[in-house]
């Protein structure tokens, strides 16, 4: 049973740019978490979705963000028009059922935006 | 607000000592916590968790207590080895709320 899967690890997106994260949950897995992370400091919490609906997108910013988990597919995190400041690593996590299950994290795609 | 935080931001041990990492909590109606540990370059990996109902629960090498009267919470490694340097991250789950919230973490050093 292959753990969360992100791709890319590492992205380099010019100013201005598009930047998509890809996160493939864990078999079985139908909950779906963004975390950002700057260094020195803790996971943020950016959006929760599960197949095909957003429940609670309240950690992340109301524009050039957005984020999907389509019935079919990878969940897409995707930054549009990137700045300097959106340069971190982002993570995702997925559970088998929201609340007090155990979430299991991907390694991480580290955006820099250039 | 509620929040969760850590009492310390790095610890510092020598190989073979016992590490306790502490981490505070204000939401009295989390009932889910997990520890996480994070190595460099790396995805949080989950260690241990225990739910509210239950103040100790072992595992390999770790333990974790709660102590819901202060709202504390802890994680002992035994024996520590330089292979368990990595931040230490607490998360609590509930109060209506299916998110984890994570804490800023505690950075162990271990030192051969």
């Amino acid at each position: 049973n292959a753990g969360v899967m992100q791709n890319p690890r590492h992205l380099v997106r010019r100013r201005g740019q598009e930047a998509r994260l890809r996160c493939s949950p864990m078999k079985g897995h139908s909950h779906v978490y963004w975390y950002r992370q700057l260094p020195e400091e803790g996971l943020k919490f950016m959006v929760y979705l599960q197949k095909e609906n957003i429940i609670d997108e309240s950690g992340m910013p109301k524009e050039r963000f957005s984020a999907e988990f389509p019935k079919e597919g990878p969940s897409i995190l995707r930054i549009q028009q990137v700045v300097r400041g959106d340069s971190a690593a982002y993570f995702c996590a997925s559970s088998p059922s929201g609340g007090s299950s155990e979430a299991f994290f991907g390694q991480g795609t580290r955006l820099t935006v250039v | 607000g509620e929040s969760v935080g850590l009492h310390l931001p790095t610890l510092s041990v020598q190989e073979g000592d016992n590490s306790i990492i502490n981490c505070a909590y204000s939401n009295s109606a989390s009932d889910y916590f997990i520890w996480y540990k994070q190595e460099s370059g790396k995805g949080p990996q989950f260690i241990i968790d225990i739910r509210s109902n239950m103040d100790k629960r072992q595992g390999q090498r770790v333990t974790v207590l709660l102590n819901k009267t202060v709202k504390h919470l802890s994680l002992q490694i035994a024996a520590t080895q330089p292979g368990d340097s990595a931040v230490y991250f607490c998360a609590e789950i509930g109060g209506g709320s299916y998110i984890p919230t994570f804490g800023r973490g505690t950075s162990l050093i271990v030192h051969p």
